[in-house]
């Protein structure tokens, strides 16, 4: 069974400051990685989609890699504006069955 | 193009009561996924439509049900509301849900409340 971690679980940052936050997946044999942004009683949002057979994928001040050999992502965000303020959740689809698998999510805070 | 449509956004229904939740795909996206999200256990999967068809089951009571109708549209339904099942619940939308047409978009939830 596939299992995804996002560390860190909480990240507190002062505006402007560029940031990493980190997905590990334990079953490397993937089709693509999703990232997500939730919003406080909102649903997901899809911010970026790579596939297995790129190694970054890139949306205005977003930057995701993947390492599928690793069983890593990342997303970089350049720039960190208040408005950023959300979880992210990252997101493995499955190869056989229809379950994504999510990962627990990391709460940024950026403070003005 | 419309996005993923949830109905209704809030709910409060009562103990012992029934409810059955609604989601609209993307126009074209076969698969229908429905997940629980809670503070707690985060996101866990309910199940899978696809044409009409349930093709995955968590491991979640029977008395949780869903159903997919010809134009992809898919209802969930919970019986006999425990203070638990107090919620929110996504539907995601995807082409198909199987390799690599696995993107995912998410309608804004139902929020339910069981008092």
């Amino acid at each position: 069974k596939q299992e995804v971690t996002q560390i860190p679980a909480a990240l507190s940052v002062p505006e402007g400051e560029n940031l990493v936050l980190n997905c590990s997946f334990t079953d490397s044999a993937i089709y693509n990685l999703q990232w997500f942004r939730q919003d406080p009683g909102k649903g997901l949002t899809s911010l970026l989609l790579i596939q297995s057979s790129q190694r970054e994928q890139t949306s205005g001040r977003l930057n995701a890699s993947l390492d599928k050999s690793s069983g890593r992502s990342t997303l970089y965000i350049a720039a960190s504006q208040p408005g950023d303020s959300a979880t992210y959740l990252c997101a493995v689809p499955p190869n056989t069955g229809n379950q994504f698998y999510f990962g627990t999510g990391t709460s940024l805070t950026v403070i003005p | 193009k419309a996005g993923v449509t949830q109905t209704p956004r809030y709910l409060i229904k009562t103990r012992g009561q029934q409810v059955t939740l609604s989601c609209s795909p993307i126009s074209g996206h076969r698969s229908v996924s429905w997940y629980q999200q809670t503070p707690g256990q985060g996101l866990q999967f309910l199940f899978e439509y696809f044409s009409e068809t349930q093709r995955n089951k968590g491991n979640f009571p029977g008395r949780f049900s869903g159903r997919q109708f010809s134009n992809s549209r898919s209802e969930m339904n919970v019986s006999t509301l425990e203070l638990g099942d107090s919620a929110l619940y996504l539907c995601a939308s995807t082409l198909t849900g199987t390799g690599w047409n696995t993107e995912a978009f998410f309608g804004q939830g139902t929020r339910l409340t069981v008092v």
